[in-house]
């Protein structure tokens, strides 16, 4: 596509309920990001993956956050038992990763957990 | 380690009136810097990048930028605001895994 489109724009959860939030990448872009941002904070990086493969997840919070990209496109960032301080913007990027440093942003995934 | 401050959380200038947006870098590497700038319910959109080669860089709507190594800044101006330039801007730096490390935001206000 033109963008990287996310879905669900918004999403409300209860405290406890498992949330799965889907990115679609520009088509042909290797390399995936996820960034949570926080109400009034810059966005932090949770993972990345190149291609199919994840190569850091260091930002992921606790482990009950987990990433795929299983076919090297589309990528699901799922939180089980979500809590309210996962509250936030979750913001997909993807990159041609040719070294331009091209990063393309999603308009993100607002989750609020009540 | 990478990391970024942005001095003031809020600026608000005139119409016309020159904006600046202040942004400090450290980096362990050769940095890799950008600006980014957020509508309210939108994601981020590139306004200009510094990589390699001219330290004055030039983006889209009027912005620019310049390195200035020694004093490890990347300052963020605009000669004459217009309102649609009302949003929050957020300066980063990439380190060399193509991991972003973002400020925490400057929202600028521009008054008629």
């Amino acid at each position: 596509g033109a963008g990287v489109s996310q879905s669900p724009r918004y999403k409300v959860a209860k405290r406890g309920q498992d949330v799965a939030l889907r990115c679609d990448p520009i088509s042909g872009h290797v390399s995936l990001f996820w960034y949570q941002q926080a109400l009034g904070q810059g966005p932090e990086f949770l993972t990345y993956f190149q291609n199919e493969a994840q190569l850091d997840k260091s930002g992921l919070p606790s482990d009950r956050f987990f990433a795929e990209r299983p076919e090297g496109s589309v990528s699901t960032l799922k939180i089980q038992r979500t809590q309210q301080e996962d509250s936030a913007v979750y913001l997909c990027a993807s990159s041609s990763g040719t070294g331009d440093y091209g990063y393309t942003f999603g308009s993100g995934t607002r989750l609020t957990v009540v | 380690a990478q990391s970024v401050t942005q001095l003031g959380s809020h600026v608000s200038v005139s119409e016309g009136a020159l904006v600046l947006l202040r942004c400090n870098y450290s980096s362990s590497v050769p940095p890799y810097l950008f600006w980014y700038v957020q509508y309210p319910n939108q994601g981020l959109q590139l306004l200009l990048k510094y990589t390699t080669g001219a330290t004055l860089v030039k983006g889209i709507n009027g912005f620019e930028a310049e390195f200035k190594k020694s004093e490890t800044s990347f300052h963020l101006t605009k000669p004459s605001a217009h309102m649609s330039d009302a949003a929050e801007y957020f300066c980063a730096v990439i380190n060399n895994f193509n991991k972003f490390y973002f400020g925490s935001g400057t929202k600028l206000n521009v008054k008629p």
